[in-house]
């Protein structure tokens, strides 16, 4: 059984146009990552929720902003998509604590026209 | 702040050999754990092996172990007995306490098993 949903799969938007992409648990876990991945490069962290607390990574752009309406439930918004926003979103949950492994899910292609 | 080097961008290895990827790492936590994952090219992230600052020993998990070197700060990866699935991205992950579990990736390195 699936335990990190991502929905969509794939995602075409054209530039300009908003965009949500989402995640979803069934773990119940209390941290989730949203992270953006391209080709051949590592995971980038773009924000991460600690329970309601948001953190978001200094150098995340402001074109870029999250929702995490329960514990369930974490969405990504991106208000004015870009060509270089083209890329693998992933979303990741964990239990809090130094030594707990993050569970990712499948993933959400994007891609911008 | 964080941060994550692995040095080796490529890797080469020959089948049955054991191979070791670099990973070091910066922080000023002193609570901190270390990770590895494999991304094999289908994209799931998998997860291979945990350290922990405190862990006085090398963390081990079948084929895989971890040789910890706090003071130098590095955690590298030792596969033994390499296979032909094993090729794939390599990352080396940590994570800090006093940043509410801010997890941050190193830039991976893409191991070749070859026959």
């Amino acid at each position: 059984d699936a335990m990190v949903i991502q929905n969509p799969r794939y995602q075409v938007t054209q530039f300009g146009k908003p965009v949500t992409l989402s995640c979803s648990q069934t773990l119940n876990h209390n941290v989730m990552y949203w992270y953006q991945q391209k080709s051949s490069q590592a995971p980038k962290l773009l924000f991460h929720y600690y329970d309601k607390d948001f953190n978001n990574e200094a150098d995340t752009p402001d074109n870029f902003q999250s929702r995490r309406p329960n514990t369930s439930f974490c969405f990504l918004d991106i208000r004015s998509p870009g060509l270089g926003d083209a890329a693998m979103y992933l979303c990741a949950t964990s239990r809090a604590g130094r030594q707990e492994t993050q569970y990712f899910g499948p993933g959400t292609r994007l891609l911008v026209l | 702040a964080q941060k994550i080097t692995q040095t080796q961008p490529g890797m080469f290895v020959q089948e049955k050999e054991a191979v070791t990827l670099d990973c070091t790492y910066d922080t000023s936590d002193p609570s901190y754990g270390l990770f590895w994952y494999k991304q094999p090219s289908s994209g799931e992230m998998i997860f291979l092996i945990y350290q922990g600052s405190y862990d006085q020993q090398n963390a081990t998990e079948g084929r895989y172990s971890l040789n910890f070197q706090k003071a130098r700060k590095s955690a590298n990866l030792v596969i033994s007995a390499s296979q032909l699935g094993d090729s794939a991205m390599y990352f080396c992950a940590m994570r800090e306490k006093t940043s509410y579990d801010k997890v941050i990736f190193g830039p991976g390195t893409s191991l070749s098993v070859i026959p």
